[in-house]
């Protein structure tokens, strides 16, 4: 079975600038794994911030980013506001109509 | 701007079968280009995709719930479908539907706000 792996928890200062990652175990993460990634708040259903490695959404602020990184898909957050606090879930596709989703990052702003 | 929400029963009993809707305003399923989706979350757990359908009617499922897991559509209400079947305690979810480009570059992009299923008797 497929795993998707992520950082259970990470923290950031408010201004400062965190990379979450996103690791499959069928080894490295390529670009056509079609990396998507979701911020999901308390309460609320997830929200699409990233598509496609690396491309944003209309309404993804720009502080987000999405990149290939050490075989691994990883998003940027640079200048961090409070209200990024919140769950973020990276998504793999497989091909052959399977994805997987993983296990979410939770980050605080502190 | 595309909508989704979803509908059904909020408790359904073990050994039952779980049935739920979405309904899709603001844009028609039939019109092509996109998978309609089912994800679930289980409580304070993260994400889990079920499976998803094209308006034509062909299905996708995930492995691990293929055997239980129904998706249909129909397109002259624009609601597509889930029934999951033999359920127990461990199908206790919020459950999600959402859209997806078929490029499958591009997922999930809307969603429906989430309908918590309880099983219990």
């Amino acid at each position: 079975q497929t795993v998707v792996t992520q950082e259970p928890s990470l923290t950031v200062s408010p201004g400062g600038t965190v990379t979450l990652t996103c690791a499959s175990s069928t080894g490295a993460v390529t670009s056509g794994y079609y990396p998507n990634w979701f911020q999901q708040k308390p309460g609320q259903a997830p929200r699409a911030l990233i598509y496609s490695t690396s491309n944003k959404h209309s309404w993804t602020p720009a502080r987000f980013s999405g990149s290939l990184l050490g075989g691994k898909a990883a998003l940027t957050l640079s200048g961090v506001q409070p209200e990024d606090e919140a769950e973020y879930y990276c998504l793999l596709y497989y091909g052959g109509a399977q994805l997987v989703f993983g296990g979410g990052t939770k980050l605080t702003v502190l | 701007q595309v909508q989704l929400q979803e509908s059904g029963p909020g408790l359904v009993k073990p050994s039952q079968t779980l049935s739920l809707t979405c309904t899709v305003s603001g844009g028609s399923i039939s019109s092509g280009g996109y998978y309609w989706s089912w994800i679930r979350q289980h409580p304070g757990k993260g994400l889990e995709w079920i499976g998803y359908i094209y308006y034509s009617g062909s299905t996708y499922y995930n492995p691990s719930l293929k055997s239980r897991v129904t998706i249909s559509v129909d397109t002259s209400k624009n609601q597509f479908s889930l029934k999951l079947s033999s359920v127990t305690a461990a199908d206790t979810a919020v459950y999600y539907c959402a859209r997806a480009l078929v490029t499958a570059d591009e997922w999930f992009d809307y969603w429906g706000q989430g309908t918590l299923v309880t099983v219990s008797s």
